[in-house]
Formats: C-alpha cells, structure tokens, sequence
C-alpha cells in the first residue's frame, strides 16, 4: 500500500520556469490538499479539492494552479517560478472531512 | 478567519522530565482537532483526532485533550526518541485544514 506518492523529491528551478509537481493517492481519499512549509513555520494550505473536478483556494494560493480530474491525482502547477517559492511542499489526502490526513514524503523546491 | 496558536516555539526537556504543549484555536464550525509528529525531513504522521470539548486520547507517552478553546499535548517521562516538531491543526465544516506553526521538542538524556 504505497499511500500518497509525490514526485520529484528534489528539484531545481530558473527564476521564470514552469514545472508539475505530481501527487498520487491509492487510498480512494475524497479530500486531496497541497501545503507548502517555510522553516520555523507550519504548513500552509495552498489549494484543496474535496472531490474529482472540484478545487478550492487555501490560505497561499497566489502563483499555483490546481486540478482534480481523478481521484487518485492532484497535481499542483507552478505557472512562473519565483524565488519566493522556495519552500517544502506536501500533499496529503484525508478520506472526509474531519479525518486524519496522510502525507506525501514532501518535495524540496530552490527556485534561482 | 480560522486560527491556531501554538506554544511554546521549542521546548528542551531532560530524559524523564513531563510537560504540555499548548494549541489555542479560533474556528468556525470545528470538525476535529489533530495532533501531528514531523521528523526532520519528512512528511507530518497523525497521532490523535479529538472531536468535542472533554476528550482525551492517550498513546504511550503522550495524551492529548480538548476544550472549546484549546488542546494540550501531555508527554510524560520523555525519551530522546520523542525529539520532533509536533503540530497541531484544525480542521473545519469546509472541509480543510489549518495548522499552527508547530511545537520543536528536543529530548536530552
């Protein structure tokens, strides 16, 4: 049982680029959610879906865009890399709302 | 707009020294109140949902309450193997989450 799978674990990114981070569950979650975590700080929420083909805004979500078009994956898509991206992010998917969530093993984002 | 609170930031205890750690939150429509441990370079793992204002949860070390304004994370008799960030986070009628920032425990021998 693999959980939630997010790729790539590490990558680097030119001021201006675009790239996909991917995120894949195998538990049939309802709920998928993309956080990013700066040091000293908790996880913000950047886009959530409660549901195949619906997605909401979260507390960050400036500069990402998101979709659910199965509920297995919730890519999150960076339009135009920004320094200020930098961060580690974390996808998690709950099975409804009020459970627990199960996170990815993160993925280290440097934009140059 | 929702809200969670945590102290202390960090905290050091010796081996076999308890304490609390405190989460205070702010929402609208509560639907249940998590606890988290992260360890350096990886992903958050849940520890305890706590749903209503007088529960309590326990799991070796550690046990978790709520009231309507907050939680307490106990930990009694750490060991060094209990050193992580702990989180805690909200989670609301909407149907997503907010954390606070997070509490470092650092246990010595």
């Amino acid at each position: 049982n693999a959980g939630v799978t997010q790729t790539p674990k590490f990558q680097v990114l030119k001021t201006g680029q675009s790239m996909t981070l991917q995120c894949a569950q195998d538990m049939n979650h309802e709920y998928m959610s993309w956080y990013r975590q700066d040091p000293g700080m908790g996880l913000r929420l950047i886009h959530y879906s409660v549901g195949a083909g619906i997605t909401d805004q979260g507390e960050v979500p400036n500069g990402y865009n998101v979709s659910r078009s199965t509920t297995e994956d919730f890519p999150l898509r960076l339009l135009s890399a920004a320094p200020s991206q930098t961060s580690v992010y974390f996808c998690a998917s709950t099975l409804t709302r009020g459970t627990e969530a199960f996170f990815g093993q993160g993925t280290r984002l440097t934009v140059v | 707009e929702d809200q969670v609170t945590q102290s202390p930031e960090a905290l050091r205890l010796q081996e076999g020294e308890s304490s609390s750690l405190n989460c205070s939150y702010t929402v609208s429509g509560l639907r249940g109140l998590f606890w988290y441990r992260q360890d350096p370079g990886k992903g958050p793992e849940f520890l305890f949902t706590l749903y209503s204002a007088g529960e309590e949860k326990e799991k070796e070390r550690l046990k978790a309450t709520l009231t309507k304004k907050e939680s307490f994370l106990h930990i009694t008799a750490p060991k060094p193997e209990d050193s992580a960030t702990y989180l805690c986070a909200v989670n609301t009628n909407a149907g997503k989450s907010t954390f606070g920032d997070g509490t470092t425990l650092t246990v010595k021998p």
